[in-house]
């Protein structure tokens, strides 16, 4: 069966230092991967795409990895600040549609 | 712009009861989606749609219709509902499918069925 998974455990980390987030996903052949930040209490807000013929894709302090024979996109914060502190979500291209893993908290301390 | 707006923000039904939620985008979106999002659970596709009078089903569409008469409205029906089916909905819209567009959401809409 198809299984996107993400970071099962939530990451605290302390202000100034990278975040590492994991999206493996098993049975799916995604053409390109995206990332979203959701706040608490509000929808999804899109931050990356990455297309599997890329291998990084960065946008200000945020990089993207896309490994297709791991079967494994990775999200990085560097620099991280209190305002990164949200829920991320990986989300997989399924035909003309998404499909998305149920997340991973990251709480950034001052 | 408004971008994707959702009504109702929340309600409370009783089981049996039936309800209509409403999405609108004015960003003139081909493709429309209402996805369910539980705790612990990614979002899940309910239905979507490719465009104005299309319908299709998601990944979880029992208990649940949909209706796209105007290309900027897409509604979720509930026609009888279930505690199984208290959730927060999100509605979200995209250019077009499939080519790696971004999808916008809504700020979601909080069902609680009692």
């Amino acid at each position: 069966s198809q299984k996107i998974e993400q970071n099962s455990e939530a990451l605290n980390i302390q202000e100034g230092k990278t975040a590492t987030l994991t999206c493996n996903y098993t049975n799916y052949s995604p053409a390109y991967l995206q990332w979203y930040r959701q706040d608490p209490g509000r929808g999804p807000v899109f931050l990356l795409l990455i297309r599997e013929n890329e291998k990084e894709k960065r946008k200000e302090r945020l990089k993207v990895t896309f490994d297709t024979t791991l079967k494994q996109s990775l999200f990085h914060i560097t620099a991280s600040q209190p305002a990164d502190s949200a829920t991320y979500l990986c989300a997989l291209a399924n035909d003309y549609k998404l499909s998305f893993g149920a997340g991973t908290t990251v709480t950034v301390r001052a | 712009n408004a971008g994707v707006t959702q009504t109702p923000k929340f309600r409370v039904l009783k089981t049996g009861q039936s309800m209509t939620l409403l999405c609108a985008q004015d960003m003139n979106h081909e493709y429309m989606y209402w996805y369910r999002q539980d705790p612990g659970m990614g979002l899940r596709l309910i239905h979507y749609s490719v465009g104005e009078g299309t319908t299709a089903k998601g990944e979880v569409p029992d208990g649940y219709n949909v209706s796209r008469l105007k290309k900027q409205n897409f509604l979720l029906g509930l026609e009888s509902a279930a505690p199984s089916q208290t959730s927060v909905y999100f509605c979200a819209s995209e250019t077009s499918g499939g080519a790696g567009e971004t999808q916008y959401f809504g700020p979601g809409t909080r069902l609680l069925v009692l």
